[in-house]
């Protein structure tokens, strides 16, 4: 049964710190996307892949925010200094294509800023 | 300013209680509309994708319209395991996808 896997699930962690999220997508799906889901803005897109070129990363704020895909099973999503305002729910979802396709979503990494 | 708003923000239904869902959008450049659901804990999962107006897609209880001002998601004798938020999204132009705030349903037997 293919599905995205995401790590860790779960992360606490205090203002200032470096978080780093992971996401394996689906395989041989080309496409990756990270949004983020919060109760005030529901959910966002960051940034997408496709063929492990960043193709908009227009939703992320620049300054603290950055995402790589280092190999085609590998995503990641860095926050660099961390800062309360970040806590949310961060999913990556994978489709083969781009928009049009299925999107199929991780299960989330819940990040806590404190 | 492009918009995606659903509504209603909640809704409850008995067992087989039809009802639609609305999500209306104003954006520049519409290429395609989403639906997915959500359950509590868990990623959306995809439900539909419509990408012109007039056009229709079904699967199981749910059926999706698309207009050129909105959509409906229309539910069909739901059943409890229905019970979930649903989201819409809608993709623009250069590659912008607006998602709106979900309308929570819950059935009850």
């Amino acid at each position: 049964d293919a599905r995205v896997t995401q790590t860790p699930r779960d992360k606490v962690t205090e203002m200032g710190q470096e978080v780093t999220m992971r996401c394996q997508p689906i395989l041989g799906h080309n496409t990756v996307f990270w949004y983020r889901q919060t109760m005030m803005q529901g959910l966002e897109l960051l940034a997408y892949f496709r063929n492990r070129a960043p193709l908009d990363d227009s939703g992320m704020p620049k300054d603290r925010f950055s995402a790589e895909m280092p190999d085609a099973t590998l995503a990641t999503l860095k926050i660099q200094p961390s800062e309360p305002r970040d806590s949310a729910v961060y999913f990556c979802a994978s489709a083969d294509g781009g928009f049009y396709n299925e999107q199929f979503f991780g299960p989330g990494t819940r990040l806590t800023v404190l | 300013e492009d918009q995606v708003t659903q509504s209603p923000e909640a809704l409850r239904l008995q067992e087989g209680e039809s009802s639609s869902l609305n999500c209306s959008y104003t954006v520049s450049g519409l290429r395609g509309l989403f639906w997915y659901r959500q359950d509590p804990g868990k990623g959306p999962e995809f439900l539909f994708t419509l990408y012109s107006a007039g056009e229709e897609k079904e699967k199981e209880r749910l059926k999706a319209t698309l207009t050129k001002k909105e959509s409906f998601l229309h539910i069909t004798a739901p059943k409890p395991e229905d019970s979930a938020t649903y989201l819409c999204a809608v993709h623009r132009g250069t590659d912008k996808l607006i998602f709106g705030t979900g309308t929570r349903l819950q059935v009850f037997p």
